[in-house]
């Protein structure tokens, strides 16, 4: 089992520019959330999506939105990137269960 | 992480035991967790309890937790150099969304 795995690793993008961050869960799980941990601080709940559903959202603007697909892994797309959105961006996912397990991120810079 | 205070730092001596401690505001919260962060990497699910239990161990984690005065704290025995990381303590009001602390760094010296 390769746990939950994101892609790609290292991002860096321009002001202004779109970015779709990938994930694959853990397999068996069909709950996928994601957080944006900004340097120094704890992750911030983005949303998470069950059932190709975004199921709950954080305080996140409409910049941030996201997808799930039947094999339930999950896209995450941020438009109009500000220099703010630097940030390592974590997927998690869970069954049913209170263990959410996480990948090991995506760290996004732009310039 | 505004609803979840810990403190920043900790610096613990090798082989002793290490204190982490959390408060939370949110008597609602049905799970409680620690994560674990090595520089440059995701977390790591470390334990996590349930909000009706008051303690819970595992190998060398203990997890307490006081309900009355929403305090959790986890303890981790005969610390280890492996240990140095950053640990986050988290909490869920149900089974959609963990709301974080902002980190303790754990330093173990020599």
């Amino acid at each position: 089992d390769a746990g939950v795995t994101q892609s790609p690793t290292h991002l860096i993008k321009t002001r202004g520019q779109q970015v779709t961050l990938r994930c694959s869960p853990k397999s068996g799980h069909d709950t996928v959330s994601w957080y944006q941990q900004a340097l120094g601080q704890g992750p911030q709940f983005i949303f998470q999506y069950y059932e190709e559903e975004e199921r709950q959202r954080g305080n996140f603007p409409d910049r941030f939105s996201g997808h799930q697909f039947p094999n339930y892994s999950s896209e995450l797309n941020v438009n109009a990137l500000l220099l703010g959105d630097s940030a390592l961006y974590l997927c998690a996912s869970s069954l049913a269960t209170a263990e959410a397990f996480f990948g090991q991120g995506t760290r996004l810079t732009v310039v | 992480g505004e609803d979840v205070e810990q403190s920043l730092f900790l610096s613990v001596r090798e082989g002793d035991s290490s204190v982490i401690n959390c408060t939370y505001t949110d008597s609602s919260s049905t799970y409680l967790y620690w994560y674990k962060q090595e520089p440059g990497a995701g977390l790591q699910l470390l334990t996590y309890i349930f909000s009706n239990m008051d303690m819970k161990q595992d190998q060398r984690l203990t997890v307490l937790l006081n309900k009355k005065d929403k305090h959790l704290s986890l303890r981790i025995a005969d610390t280890q150099t492996g240990d140095s990381a950053i640990y986050f303590c988290a909490e869920s009001l149900n089974d959609y969304k963990l709301s974080f602390g902002a980190g303790t760094t754990v330093t173990v010296r020599a």
